[in-house]
C-alpha cells in the first residue's frame, strides 16, 4: 500500500533553511487524482497546513507561511520536497507528508513524521 | 489561534457516546462539503477518520460518525472503547486561497 516517508536534517540553525523530502512508495506522485502536502505540528500543540503541490508543478501556501515557503515534486525520484526559509524557534515542529485529496481535501495517508528543532 | 474551533477536551465512559463539535464560518465548514476528522494517538501520525463531513475510510469502525449542522460540524463516537483516547481534530477546505484550516484539537479520555 502507499506509504510516505520524511527525510531531512533534525536540527537546523536559526535565519537558515529547513529542507526536507517526502519519499513516497507503493504508488506514484505521477497520480492525476492527488495532491501532495505538508503539515506540521508544534510540540504540544495543533495541525497546521503548510502547502500541497500537484507532480505537474501546481502548488497551494498557508497565506501564513507562503512568503516562505516552497514546494517541488520529483516524479524520476517519486519523490516532493518542502524548503522553509528564515527559520524561527517558532519553526520548530513535527513535521508530516501525505497524500491529499483536493476534492474532498482530506490527508491520507501520513508519513511517520520527523521533527524539526530550530536552535543554535 | 486556529481557524476552526474545538472544544480542548471530552470525555465518556466505555460504551458510552460522545460527540466532539467543530465550528467554523460559512467561508469553510458552512460553505462545502469538505470536512474531516483525524484521530491521532500519542508520537504517532494523525489518522482519517472521516472525510467529506460523513464518509469512513474502509477500515474504520462504523462507531464514528461525522456530521455537520450550519457552520459546526460533530464528530460522534458511539460504544466508546479504550483505544478511542487519543487527540481528534478537524479539518474543512477553505477555498482556493487557504486550502485547508484545521481545529485546535480535542483531547478524547475514555474514562
Amino acid at each position: 500500500q502507499l506509504q510516505l516517508q520524511e527525510s531531512g536534517p533534525g536540527l537546523v540553525k536559526p535565519s537558515e533553511t529547513l529542507s526536507l523530502t517526502c519519499t513516497v512508495s507503493g504508488g506514484s506522485i505521477s497520480s492525476s487524482s492527488y495532491y501532495w502536502g505538508w503539515i506540521r505540528q508544534p510540540p504540544g500543540r495543533g495541525l497546521e497546513w503548510i502547502g500541497s503541490i500537484y507532480y505537474k508543478g501546481t502548488t497551494y501556501y498557508n497565506p501564513s507561511l507562503r512568503s516562505r515557503v516552497t514546494t517541488s515534486a520529483d516524479t524520476s525520484k517519486n519523490q516532493f520536497s518542502l524548503k522553509v526559509t528564515s527559520v524561527t524557534a517558532a519553526d520548530t515542529a513535527v513535521y508530516y507528508c501525505a497524500k491529499f485529496t483536493i476534492f474532498g481535501a482530506w490527508f491520507d495517508p501520513w508519513g511517520q513524521g520527523t521533527l524539526v528543532t530550530v536552535s543554535s | 489561534q486556529s481557524a476552526l474551533t474545538q472544544p480542548p477536551s471530552a470525555s465518556g465512559s466505555p460504551g458510552q457516546s460522545v460527540t466532539i463539535s467543530c465550528a467554523g464560518t460559512s467561508s469553510d465548514v458552512g460553505a462545502y462539503n469538505y470536512v474531516s476528522w483525524y484521530q491521532q494517538h500519542p508520537g504517532k501520525a494523525p489518522k482519517v477518520m472521516i472525510y467529506e463531513v460523513t464518509k469512513r475510510p474502509s477500515g474504520v469502525p462504523d462507531r464514528f460518525s461525522g456530521s455537520r449542522s450550519g457552520n459546526t460540524a460533530s464528530l460522534t463516537v458511539s460504544g466508546l472503547q479504550a483505544e478511542d483516547e487519543a487527540d481528534y481534530y478537524c479539518s474543512s477546505y477553505a477555498g482556493s486561497n487557504i486550502l485547508v484550516v484545521f481545529g485546535g484539537g480535542t483531547k478524547l479520555t475514555v474514562l
